[in-house]
């Protein structure tokens, strides 16, 4: 198993810009959740989806967007990049099962918005 | 969820335990004891977690006091490997999901 992969490794964008932060899961996993990581910082839930279909926002979801249209994939959006948004940006995924206590997650996607 | 308390930094000679406290005395009769690592701005890795007994893996043991107001992570012999920022996380629900990370303790393991 691939496990969870995240694509680009890096990315620069300008201000204004939009773009689609890639990810996908070859465990059949409900649960796949986007954080942020700023410098110094820990880990900040943006959004997460329990399955296919179903998304909720998580801490600090303003300017992103995401869907769930099958279980492998849970691409991030976003849809006019700032300076703030640059950040780490992690991609993790779990079972749905009650007694699931681990979480998976990806490399990270390193992204500069200039 | 509530909250965590851990020391910012922490070192620790190679070959010996290292064992990082975390206080959490506002945690609830249902809430778990989770504990991930990260190295070197990789992604977070799971160590291991409890709810009010003792646990052991092939990574780490979890101790948790009887009134489960802190716990304490123990690598009983850690490695130049082991260099990471750990993370004590109290969840509500078995679920792994929405995790919620603070600053954790940085660990530096050293020859």
């Amino acid at each position: 198993n691939a496990g969870v992969t995240q694509t680009p490794k890096f990315q620069v964008l300008k201000t204004g810009q939009s773009m689609t932060l890639q990810c996908a899961q070859d465990m059949n996993h409900e649960y796949m959740s986007w954080y942020r990581q700023d410098p110094g910082m820990g880990l900040r839930l943006i959004h997460y989806s329990v399955g296919a279909g179903i998304t909720d926002q998580g801490e600090v979801p303003n300017g992103y967007n995401v869907s769930r249209s099958t279980t492998e994939d849970f691409p991030l959006r976003l849809l006019s990049a700032a300076p703030s948004q640059t950040s780490v940006y992690f991609c993790a995924s779990s079972y749905r099962a009650e007694r699931t206590y681990e979480q998976y997650f990806g490399p990270g996607t390193r992204l500069t918005v200039t | 969820d509530a909250k965590t308390t851990q020391p910012t930094s922490m070192d620790c000679a190679e070959g010996r335990a290292a064992n990082l406290p975390c206080n959490h005395s506002t945690i609830s009769g249902n809430e778990y004891v989770y504990w991930y690592r990260q190295i070197h701005s990789q992604g977070p890795q799971y160590i291991i977690h409890g709810l009010k007994n003792n646990e052991t893996n092939e990574m780490a043991s979890l101790i948790i006091t009887e009134d489960r107001k802190s716990s304490t992570l123990i690598l009983p012999h850690a490695t130049l490997r082991d260099t990471a920022v750990y993370y004590c996380i109290v969840r509500v629900t078995g679920t792994a999901s929405k995790l919620t990370f603070g600053t954790g303790t940085r660990l530096q393991v050293t020859l």
